[in-house]
């Protein structure tokens, strides 16, 4: 069974406070990695798709890597607004195109 | 960028009544998923549709059935709802193989 794993489940940074959030999965063949960013009472918004290992992406502050096991996203300088709950998803080759969601990181940004 | 609609953002009813939730597709996706998010839960994957048949299948219960129609749109059936069917409930669109995106939701409780 495909498994996903986020740690930490929760993150308090100072503004400016460089850190990562780490994905660990376990799937029966990777057909990709996303990662989602969700604010409360909203639906995942779409940040990036992995598909290989050693696959970098990046987007302002956010970067993600991937790895045969795990992926990070990286948050560089953070500000305030980028406090969010960070989701990490999995499609399996296997199992159609549904996303297998990890329990996500709570990311809290202080001024 | 037109978005995925999804109707109504909040519902309430009784045990044992009925609901349905409708959702919007971005316009020319071809794929509809539909996900239940527990209070506190990861998104779980509940079933899509692809060019109007289903194409997969997750934890779905037997009460509760999907259709997607002519014009995209797909609707989320519920009967003899039950206190733990109360949580937010997801569609997201795509085409394709290409990454979800994710409507706002919309919240079912159960009183």
């Amino acid at each position: 069974e495909d498994q996903v794993t986020q740690s930490p489940e929760a993150l308090r940074l100072q503004e400016g406070e460089s850190s990562s959030l780490n994905c660990s999965y376990t799937v029966s063949g990777l057909r990709g990695l996303f990662w989602y960013r969700q604010d409360p009472g909203k639906g995942p918004e779409f940040l990036f798709t992995l598909y290989s290992a050693g696959e970098e992406k990046e987007k302002e502050r956010l970067k993600a890597t991937l790895t045969k096991k795990e992926s990070f996203l990286h948050i560089t300088a953070p500000k305030p607004e980028d406090s969010a709950t960070y989701l990490c998803a999995v499609q399996a080759i296997t199992a159609g195109n549904k996303l297998t969601f990890g329990g996500g990181t709570r990311v809290l940004v202080k001024p | 960028a037109a978005g995925v609609i999804q109707s109504p953002r909040h519902l309430i009813k009784e045990k044992r009544e009925t609901a349905t939730l409708k959702c919007y597709p971005i316009p020319r996706h071809d794929t509809v998923y539909w996900y239940q998010q527990g209070p506190g839960q990861d998104p779980q994957f509940l079933i899509s549709f692809y060019e109007k048949m289903q194409s997969d299948k997750g934890s779905i219960p037997d009460r509760f059935s999907a259709q997607q129609f002519s014009d995209y749109h797909s609707e989320l059936n519920m009967s003899s709802l039950e206190l733990g069917d109360s949580a937010l409930y997801f569609c997201a669109s795509s085409l394709l193989n290409q990454p979800q995106h994710f409507g706002d939701g919309t919240r079912l409780s159960i009183l």
